[in-house]
């Protein structure tokens, strides 16, 4: 069964920072991309950063480059996000998923972009004084 | 950062009716559109890629449809297991953004 556990989650005050895990079985982790996207409370999802299969390749969405850093490790089938400088507007439920990346590849050029799928339990990270 | 925009944002219905779900691009995304279910406490779940290629597992009731900008989720018989969020999401671009989502309430 394919399975992805975050944790690492918490109360942190702003300016700190916090360091998520997600242990993943269940596939081939090193195959995939990864992916990490947020959820507020009570509001929408937001994709925050995703991975290449070696970690050659990081992307992130602009309200958190600079402070965040997705990283791998392969042999441990584990992913992680290194968060600092966090904000009130950083507490959301994280969740880990399997990204379906790269979306279309031709004349060995590949263009990235995927689906989410599976994704993990989620860990809830409070950032409050 | 191309924004989807998903409606309606609620709806009520009942078991057995047939319920659609859209979402609009503010540029082309071609066919890279997926939706997703979300219960309350729990993580998403996938139901489609590719705008409508169904997920394994996922019952046929789900299905979906468009290209370019317009796209649509429909539940043929609504079951009382449906009752749930659904969002959009694209992977064309960088960001990949989602639509704002759609709760699915009982009438």
């Amino acid at each position: 069964e394919v399975q992805l556990v975050e944790s690492g989650g918490g109360l942190v005050q702003p300016g700190g920072s916090l360091r998520l895990s997600c242990a993943a079985s269940g596939f081939t982790f090193s195959s995939y991309w990864m992916s990490w996207v947020r959820q507020a409370p009570g509001k929408g999802l937001e994709w925050v950063a995703n991975i290449k299969q070696d970690g050659s390749e990081k992307y992130y969405v602009d309200s958190v480059k600079g402070r965040f850093t997705i990283s791998r490790d392969n042999a441990k089938n584990s992913l992680y996000l290194q968060m600092n400088s966090l904000r009130a507007e950083d507490t959301a439920v994280y969740y880990c998923a399997r990204d379906s990346s790269p979306r279309y590849c031709t004349n060995g050029v590949c263009y990235k972009g995927g689906w989410f799928d599976p994704w993990g339990q989620g860990t809830l990270v409070t950032v409050s004084s | 950062a191309i924004r989807i925009t998903q409606s309606p944002s609620s709806l009520s219905a009942s078991t057995g009716d047939r319920v659609t779900i859209t979402c609009r691009a503010s540029q082309g995304i071609s066919s890279y559109l997926a939706w997703y279910q979300q219960k309350p406490g729990k993580a998403p779940k996938l139901l489609i890629y590719a705008a409508s290629t169904l997920q394994s597992g996922v019952p046929s009731r789900f299905s979906g449809s468009g290209s370019g900008t317009d796209f649509t989720l429909t539940i043929s018989c609504l079951q009382s297991e449906d009752f749930a969020t659904y969002y959009c999401q694209q992977y064309y671009s960088y960001p990949q953004t989602f639509g704002q989502g759609t709760k699915v309430e009982i009438k």
